[in-house]
């Protein structure tokens, strides 16, 4: 069955640094996958879109790769704040038929320092 | 335009009882998905709906239902409540753009089971 994997350890980084949060999936081969901020007791928010055929995104201060061959997805917050602190949750559609329907990963917590 | 809302908030049961959840998702989006959310198992996929039809379902006993309205409302049962059963049960509409499927997720209902 399809598995995504991201860090379960909390990331810790300095304000202005940049942070890089890692999602590897296996046993799927997803035509799009997604990237969510939550905050406690709120709902996820979504970031960002890749799809398959597509390396990389940006969005302001937010980067996305897409390694199809490394099953892997890399997200970048650069110019990090404390405001950025929340967890990151990456999903991936749930193939074909599977209408509106994500697979999450567990989520890496982010805490951006002062 | 009004993002998803979710009643009620917060929600207290105890075991063998029944819970209806509501959703309402955003105005002109067709689509409903429902999600748990667990420290353990993070988020998992339930059901999604479109145009009043459950279109996926994911691997929950029977004792989850859901249902939609002609206005895209959507509702969520749970029948015969099990401890297990407390989480963050979450709703999300979907809009299908050219950047592919963006789910946009209520606040969530906190269903705590004593």
């Amino acid at each position: 069955s399809q598995k995504i994997e991201q860090n379960s350890e909390a990331l810790n980084i300095q304000e202005g640094k940049t942070a890089t949060l890692t999602c590897n999936y296996t046993n799927y081969s997803p035509a799009y996958l997604q990237w969510y901020r939550q905050d406690p007791g709120r709902g996820p928010v979504f970031l960002l879109l890749i799809r398959e055929n597509e390396k990389e995104k940006r969005k302001e201060r937010l980067k996305v790769t897409f390694d199809t061959t490394l099953k892997q997805s890399l997200f970048h917050i650069t110019a990090s704040q404390p405001a950025d602190s929340a967890t990151y949750l990456c999903a991936l559609d749930g193939g074909s038929g599977g209408y509106n329907k994500l697979i999450f990963g567990a989520g890496t917590r982010l805490a951006v320092h002062p | 335009k009004a993002g998803v809302t979710q009643t009620p908030r917060y929600l207290i049961k105890t075991r063998g009882q029944q819970v209806t959840l509501s959703c309402s998702p955003i105005s002109g989006h067709r689509s409903v998905s429902w999600y748990q959310q667990t420290p353990g198992q993070g988020l998992q996929f339930l059901f999604e709906y479109f145009s009043e039809t459950q279109r996926n379902k994911g691997n929950f006993p029977g004792r989850f239902s859901g249902r939609q309205f002609s206005n895209s409302r959507s509702e969520m049962n749970v029948s015969t409540l099990e401890l297990g059963d407390s989480a963050l049960y979450l709703c999300a509409s979907t809009v299908t753009g050219a950047a592919g499927d963006t789910q946009y997720f209520g606040p969530g209902t906190r269903l705590t089971v004593l």
